[in-house]
């Protein structure tokens, strides 16, 4: 039920660009990106719930695909305040107690 | 600050000793959930908890390891008779338990065992 994250690590100069992926074997109720930094809490970006459905957070935007089995975040332009691991978490159901977690993709922006 | 409040922030026990983590949720959140997390790894679900009820521990090792949200107060992550490999990182978040409601996590406990 954990989904799958690619890749695992990312290092970009400040205003490169990356995507994160975020897979599932089963169609998805939801998908909630979380950004972590070192030391620190997981701190909700945004989450998407249809398919086909695009959100976007300052340069952060994520997309859900059309099967809802898969969601892509997008930083634009990194800063080096992007810096952190990003998780996705995904709900098979609205029953509140079954999102899981993503090994999470380490993202490492340099000046 | 009307975050998720966790305490201890750091937690050092010695092998066989008992741990009590707590977790105060965000106001107006009624549900709490469990994490632990491991150096360089991700978040790994242990418990679900509503006010006086356990939703889903499936997450939880069968011993040692206990939580409750008693209709007062903080939850409570308890791990008795503490091993080397508890130590972790764990955090607690709430939400409003509504369908699509983010959660919200504090800030963590770093649970080092001697």
């Amino acid at each position: 039920q954990q989904p799958v994250q690619s890749p695992q690590a990312v290092i970009l100069r400040e205003g490169e660009d990356a995507v994160i992926n975020c897979s599932s074997s089963k169609a998805l109720y939801s998908v909630h990106w979380y950004r972590q930094k070192h030391g620190e809490a997981p701190v909700f970006l945004m989450i998407l719930l249809k398919g086909g459905e695009q959100k976007g957070h300052d340069k952060i935007s994520a997309s859900f695909n059309e099967k809802k089995q898969q969601s892509s975040l997008y930083l634009t332009a990194s800063q080096l305040s992007y810096s952190g691991t990003y998780f996705c978490g995904t709900e098979i159901s609205d029953n509140n107690n079954d999102m899981r977690f993503g090994a999470g993709t380490r993202l490492t922006v340099k000046p | 600050n009307a975050g998720v409040m966790q305490n201890p922030r750091h937690l050092v026990r010695r092998r066989g000793q008992e741990a009590r983590l707590r977790c105060s949720p965000m106001k107006g959140h009624s549900h709490v959930y469990w994490y632990r997390q491991l150096p360089e790894e991700g978040l790994k679900f242990m418990v679900y908890l509503q006010k006086e009820n356990i939703i889903d521990e499936s997450g939880m090792p069968k011993e040692r390891f206990s939580a409750e949200f008693p209709k007062e107060g903080p939850s409570i992550l308890r791990i008795q008779q503490v091993v080397r490999g508890d130590s972790a990182a764990y955090f607690c978040a709430s939400s409003l338990g509504q369908t699509n409601q983010p959660q919200h996590f504090g800030d963590g406990t770093r649970l080092s065992i001697l």
